[in-house]
C-alpha cells in the first residue's frame, strides 16, 4: 500500500519570504500523480498544484512550485513571496493506479507572520 | 454550478444513533468519495463510487454504508454511531478520465461529534 509522509507538523514564515514544505511517499508504481492541497481555516480543501510522475519538468503555479525527485520519492512544495492568505494546513496526496483514490499525508500547518 | 454540497455542516449524535450525511454534485462527475479527517492523520478514504450503482470500500469502511443511485448523489450512512466516529467528513468528486488531471473537488465538510 502507498504511504505519504509529511515530516513537518508545523512551520512558520515571515511575509514575503520563501518556505518549503516536505513530502515523501512510498510506492512500487512507475506512473502516478502527486498533489498539494491547501486547507485554510474555512476548512475548504483547495488544489494548489499537481505533478504527473512521468513528466520530468517540475510543476509551477504562480508563487507555488514543486521539487519532484522521482528516484528519491520526494515531492516538496515551495511557496515564494509568502502572503498572510497562505496560512493554512497543507496536505500532500498520492494517486496511483485503480481509480481516483487519494492517499494523504498527515498535513503541515503553515503560519505566515506579518 | 454549486459544485459539491454537503449537509449538515455540524451534527451531534448520541452513541448508537444512526444518521445520513448528504452529498451532491452538479458537475456530472463519475467519481465520488467520502473521506474522514482526524488530527495528525490527514484524510482517509471511507468509501468511493466510480459511477451510479457501483461502490467500493476504502481504507476505513467499518461502521459506514454508502449507495449511489444517481450520478449526483452519494450519501454516507452511519449505522450505529460510536465516539470513534467523531471526525470531520468530506465528500469529493471528480471526472474519471486522465484528460481532467484527476482533480478532486471537495465539499465544505461536516463536523460530527458522537457523545
Amino acid at each position: 500500500a502507498q504511504t505519504v509522509t509529511q515530516s513537518q507538523p508545523e512551520m512558520s514564515v515571515q511575509e514575503a519570504e520563501t518556505v518549503t514544505l516536505s513530502c515523501t511517499y512510498d510506492t512500487s508504481e512507475s506512473n502516478y500523480y502527486l498533489f498539494w492541497y491547501k486547507q485554510p481555516p474555512s476548512r475548504q480543501m483547495i488544489l494548489v498544484i499537481r505533478q504527473e510522475a512521468y513528466k520530468q519538468q517540475n510543476a509551477t503555479e504562480n508563487r507555488f512550485s514543486v521539487n519532484f525527485q522521482k528516484a528519491a520519492k520526494s515531492f516538496s512544495l515551495k511557496i515564494s513571496d509568502s502572503q498572510l492568505g497562505d496560512t493554512a494546513m497543507y496536505f500532500c496526496a498520492f494517486k496511483g493506479r485503480g481509480g481516483n483514490k487519494l492517499v494523504f499525508g498527515a498535513g503541515t500547518i503553515l503560519r505566515v507572520k506579518s | 454550478n454549486a459544485g459539491v454540497t454537503q449537509t449538515p455542516k455540524f451534527q451531534v449524535l448520541k452513541t448508537g444513533q444512526s444518521m445520513t450525511l448528504q452529498c451532491a454534485q452538479d458537475m456530472n462527475h463519475e467519481y465520488m468519495s467520502w473521506y474522514r479527517q482526524d488530527p495528525g492523520m490527514g484524510l482517509r478514504l471511507i468509501h468511493y463510487s466510480v459511477g451510479a450503482g457501483i461502490t467500493d470500500q476504502g481504507e476505513v469502511p467499518n461502521g459506514y454504508n454508502v449507495s449511489r443511485s444517481t450520478t449526483e448523489d452519494f450519501p454516507l450512512r452511519l449505522l450505529s454511531a460510536a465516539p470513534s466516529q467523531t471526525s470531520v467528513y468530506f465528500c469529493a468528486s471528480s471526472y474519471s478520465a486522465r484528460d481532467y488531471g484527476y482533480e478532486q473537488y471537495f465539499g465544505p465538510g461536516t463536523r460530527l461529534t458522537v457523545t
